[in-house]
């Protein structure tokens, strides 16, 4: 069975600083890797995905995560947050099988103070 | 691509009472798949349809739910006798089912879901 572990509830960075969201995932399968973004009230918009290839993907709005399979992680990385950047984040793994669904972490909520 | 849409955004309903919830995917998705999220936590698969068949259905969606999605474009989400604990968004996603390169369902476009308030 595949899981995803969000190791931290709660961000809160001040604006321009660097931040760093963590997600662990466990697989018996070769996975892909998704981070998605929901504001308040909002759906889920996909901020970037693993699929195969270069362990270092860039997405949307400068955010950038690396794929690490030793550690079976894929955090999620911005050099310099802006207020906009407030929102909760998904970290979600897919077993890319027949069935497709996603398996989401609880979420992190990160605050972005002026 | 006018993207997912579900329709209502709100519903507000009493315990017993019935709601049904609608989801349009982008035109050329055959996959549809619901999910729901409860506050603090993130979405959990509850079903998905390939084309009009529903394939898969999470121990989530008791005998008080069913979905449909008979002409493989829409599909509909009914709740029976609504109870508090049903209070959640529920989300809506569609995919591709095969991407330009053969790989599968690699791209999941949400709606903006439908939050449910059971009072």
């Amino acid at each position: 069975a595949q899981s995803v572990t969000q190791l931290d509830s709660q961000v809160p960075v001040f604006e321009e600083a660097p931040v760093e969201l963590r997600c662990n995932y466990s697989s018996s399968v070769s996975v892909y890797l998704f981070w998605y973004v929901q504001y308040p009230n909002q759906g889920l918009q996909l901020l970037l995905k693993y699929l195969s290839g270069s362990t270092l993907v860039k997405g949307i709005n400068g955010f950038e995560a690396e794929f690490n399979k030793s550690q079976t992680s894929f955090h999620l990385r911005k050099p310099s947050v802006h207020i906009s950047d407030t929102a909760e984040y998904f970290c979600a793994v897919s077993g890319g099988g027949s069935q497709g669904n996603l398996i989401f972490g609880k979420g992190t909520k990160l605050s972005v103070k002026p | 691509d006018t993207g997912v849409s579900q329709d209502p955004r709100h519903k507000i309903t009493k315990r017993g009472q019935n709601v049904t919830f609608r989801c349009d995917p982008i035109s050329e998705h055959n996959r549809l798949y619901w999910y729901r999220q409860t506050l603090g936590q993130g979405p959990e698969f509850l079903t998905y349809f390939q084309n009009e068949a529903q394939l898969e259905k999470s121990r989530l969606l008791s005998d008080r739910f069913s979905a449909e999605r008979p002409k493989g474009s829409f599909s509909t989400l009914e709740i029976q006798r609504t109870e508090q604990g049903d209070s959640a968004m529920y989300l809506c996603a569609s995919t591709r089912g095969i991407d330009r390169v053969g790989r599968k369902n690699t791209e999941a476009f949400f709606g903006q879901g439908t939050r449910l308030t059971v009072v």
